[in-house]
């Protein structure tokens, strides 16, 4: 069964701390993503790649940053948590460019609190 | 820009009874796919269906099906014969363009009732 894994379910750290979330999937995919999630504001995208030490910007970047140095895993980074940064991560990978109906695959996601 | 609508953010529907939620989406792009995830509780999202653009019949994956309009741009999830584990949020999905990111809309949560 393919699987994406996200290393914790709930995180709890403090302001000014750096914060990795790690994801990895073992479906050999090109692509991986990380989405925030929050009440009313649905899925956002923070950062995706395509490929391995290949990243990009997505819609909300600003306080991230990623990495991405084997194909499986994709880090998301938090360099100074902040109490606006509680939310639901999401990561997501899919197959080469997509489409055709490969859709995405999930992991379960990773509640972060920042206090 | 795609853009995805969802118009219902709550339902209700009774066990045993069937229910649709309503999804219409904005995309100039010939050629694309539209998908369909369920968010429960516990925050992973699923897959449920998917239609592409150019697909004659309507999907259907056993108690899922699509109700594809291509010329109103809408894309109906139809779940039949609710179940109480179908309570959760459900998400509109599209992907625009063959290798473009998918964009999502706002969700639709289904509550169950016994």
């Amino acid at each position: 069964d393919v699987k994406v894994t996200q290393s914790s379910r709930y995180l709890v750290k403090r302001t000014g701390e750096k914060v990795f979330l790690e994801c990895v999937q073992d479906m050999d995919h090109e692509n991986m993503f990380w989405y925030r999630q929050d009440p009313g504001l649905g899925l956002r995208l923070i950062y995706f790649s395509y490929d391995v030490k290949m990243k990009e910007k997505g819609d909300i970047p600003e306080g991230y940053s990623v990495s991405r140095e084997k194909k499986e895993r994709f880090s998301l980074i938090l360099e100074s948590a902040s109490t606006n940064q509680t939310s639901m991560y999401l990561c997501a990978s899919s197959f080469g460019q997509g489409g055709l109906g490969g859709g995405y695959t999930f992991g379960s996601g990773t509640r972060l609190t920042v206090v | 820009a795609q853009k995805i609508t969802q118009t219902q953010p709550g339902m209700f529907v009774q066990e045993k009874e069937a229910v649709t939620l309503d999804c219409t989406y904005d995309t100039s792009d010939p050629s694309y796919g539209l998908f369909w995830y369920k968010q429960p509780s516990s925050g992973e999202m699923i897959f449920l269906i998917y239609q592409g653009s150019y697909d004659q019949q309507n999907a259907t994956e056993g108690r899922y099906s699509l109700n594809f309009q291509k010329a109103r741009k809408s894309a109906n999830l139809v779940i039949s014969a609710s179940q109480l584990g179908d309570s959760a949020m459900y998400f509109c999905a599209i992907e625009p363009r063959y290798g473009q990111n998918f964009v999502f809309g706002p969700g639709t949560r289904l509550s169950v009732l016994p």
